[in-house]
C-alpha cells in the first residue's frame, strides 16, 4: 500500500533553516511527480512546490520561491523540502503528496509534519 | 497565484443535495480540465474526491459529482450524510505550471 511519511518538523527561530523529508513506499517513487502542500493552523490548504518524476523540473509558489528548495532522491525513495530564511507565516503542517502518473491531481497524501517558526 | 474562491460555508439537512462553487480565472479553472476536489476531516490529511472536473476515484462515494462552466467549477454532494461534514477544497492546474487551491468550504450537516 502507498505510504508517505513526513519528518523533520519542529520549532525553529525566524531566519533559520529546516529540512523536511518524506519517505515513500508501496509504489515506484521514480515514476511520480511529488508535491509539498502546507496548512497554517486553522487555515486552508496552500500549494508549495512540485518536482517532476526525475527532478528535472521544479515549480514553486510565489510565497516561497527563492527561500525553499524541493528535491528528491529516487535511489532512497525520499522527497525533501529545504526551507531557508523561515518566517512566522511559514508556520504550518506540511504535507507531501503524490501526483498520479501523467495526471494533475494529488492521489495520496502523508499525515503531515508541523513546522513552527517562533522566537 | 491568488487562491480560488469558494464559499466559506454550506449547510444542508440529511438527504439533501448541496453544491460548492470554485471560481478562478481563465489561467486556471477556465483554461484546463484539471480540477480536483478534496475532503478534509479535522486533524486528517485531505482525501481526493473528484479529479479532472468530474471523475471519481475508487473509494469515493458516488454521491459526489463535479462539473465546470467557464471559470467556475462545482462539487455536488447528493443525499447528504453526517459523515460528509468536513472541509472541502478545490484545486486547479495553472498556466504557470503551478497548482492552486480554493479558499475552502466548511460543510455542515444540520
Amino acid at each position: 500500500q502507498v505510504q508517505l511519511v513526513e519528518s523533520g518538523g519542529g520549532v525553529v527561530q525566524p531566519g533559520r533553516s529546516l529540512r523536511l523529508s518524506c519517505a515513500a513506499s508501496g509504489f515506484t517513487f521514480r515514476n511520480h511527480a511529488m508535491h509539498w502542500v502546507r496548512q497554517a493552523p486553522g487555515k486552508g490548504l496552500e500549494w508549495v512546490a512540485v518536482i517532476s518524476y526525475d527532478g528535472s523540473n521544479k515549480y514553486y509558489a510565489d510565497s516561497v520561491r527563492g527561500r525553499f528548495t524541493i528535491s528528491r532522491d529516487n535511489s532512497e525513495n525520499t522527497l525533501y523540502l529545504q526551507m531557508n530564511s523561515l518566517r512566522a507565516e511559514d508556520t504550518a503542517v506540511y504535507y507531501c503528496a503524490r501526483e498520479e502518473w501523467g495526471k494533475v491531481y494529488f492521489d495520496y497524501w502523508g499525515q503531515g509534519t508541523l513546522v513552527t517558526v517562533s522566537s | 497565484q491568488s487562491a480560488l474562491t469558494q464559499p466559506a460555508s454550506v449547510s444542508g439537512s440529511p438527504g439533501q443535495s448541496i453544491t460548492i462553487s470554485c471560481t478562478g480565472t481563465s489561467s486556471d479553472v477556465g483554461g484546463y480540465n484539471y480540477i480536483s476536489w478534496y475532503q478534509q476531516h479535522p486533524g486528517k490529511a485531505p482525501k481526493l474526491m473528484i479529479y479532472d472536473v468530474s471523475n471519481r476515484p475508487s473509494g469515493a462515494s458516488n454521491r459526489f459529482s463535479g462539473s465546470k462552466s467557464g471559470n467556475t467549477a462545482s462539487l455536488t454532494i447528493s443525499g447528504l450524510q453526517a459523515e460528509d461534514e468536513a472541509d472541502y477544497y478545490c484545486s486547479s492546474y495553472t498556466s504557470s505550471g503551478t497548482r492552486v487551491f480554493g479558499t475552502g468550504t466548511k460543510v455542515t450537516v444540520l
